[in-house]
């Protein structure tokens, strides 16, 4: 079946450097794919999505690319902040009217 | 706009007790609805998930059940709690007719089984 894989953490950084979380899937077909953040103790909140080849996507900053001839869509931002400490969670759908599929999550903390 | 309340927003409950969790979603018709629960530092687990009234997919066998009576309502039991259901419940909910299949996450649910 379809699988996400994501870099292990924790990933710790100091503030304002840059940043890189892998992903990786497998998946038939064209699925969309979806970077999720989740800062402590909240829900799960959209940052950015790609539904197709080549595709960007983008918002607070960050950026990833949506890669098929290496199945990747590596998370981005060229300078972090103390406030994007969180837990990062690739995702990619499948066919049909099924739930997403989710990485095990990548936490992320940034000191000053 | 569509907003997905849960609650309660955090529970204390003792080992053996019965659970009831809702959800529900706003500004929607016909929404997918999910339910997760993620352990202490861990990944999501998907639970259930409903494409319809009286329509519920259980993705792991234990001891909680899912309903959804309405169809913007969905709702998490279990008739006995154990220590291992402790974690941060989340539910979930996505169009059902949307082609990029995002998902918008509630604030969730904190339990505690003592």
């Amino acid at each position: 079946g379809n699988s996400v894989t994501q870099m292990e953490g924790p990933v710790t950084l100091s503030e304002e450097a840059f940043l890189t979380i892998n992903c990786t899937y497998t998946a038939t077909g064209y699925p969309s794919l979806f970077w999720y953040v989740q800062y402590p103790g909240e829900g799960l909140q959209l940052l950015l999505k790609a539904t197709k080849a080549d595709d960007k996507g983008s918002n607070k900053g960050f950026e990833a690319t949506y890669r098929k001839e290496t199945t990747s869509f590596h998370l981005e931002k060229g300078s972090v902040q103390v406030s994007d400490s969180a837990v990062y969670f690739c995702a990619l759908s499948e066919p049909g009217n099924t739930p997403l599929v989710f990485g095990k999550g990548t936490r992320l903390s940034v000191i000053a | 706009s569509q907003t997905i309340h849960q609650w309660p927003a955090t529970l204390v409950q003792p080992v053996g007790s019965p659970l009831s969790l809702e959800c529900t979603v706003e500004g929607t018709s016909n929404p997918n609805l999910y339910w997760y629960r993620q352990a202490a530092g861990r990944g999501l687990q998907l639970l259930f998930y409903s494409v319809g009234i009286g329509q519920i997919s259980s993705e792991v066998p234990q001891n909680l059940s899912a309903s959804r009576p309405q169809d913007r309502q969905f709702i998490l039991s279990s008739k006995k709690l154990l220590l291992s259901d402790s974690g941060f419940y989340l539910c979930a909910w996505s169009p059902g007719t949307d082609s990029s299949y995002e998902q918008y996450f509630g604030p969730g649910t904190r339990l505690t089984v003592t």
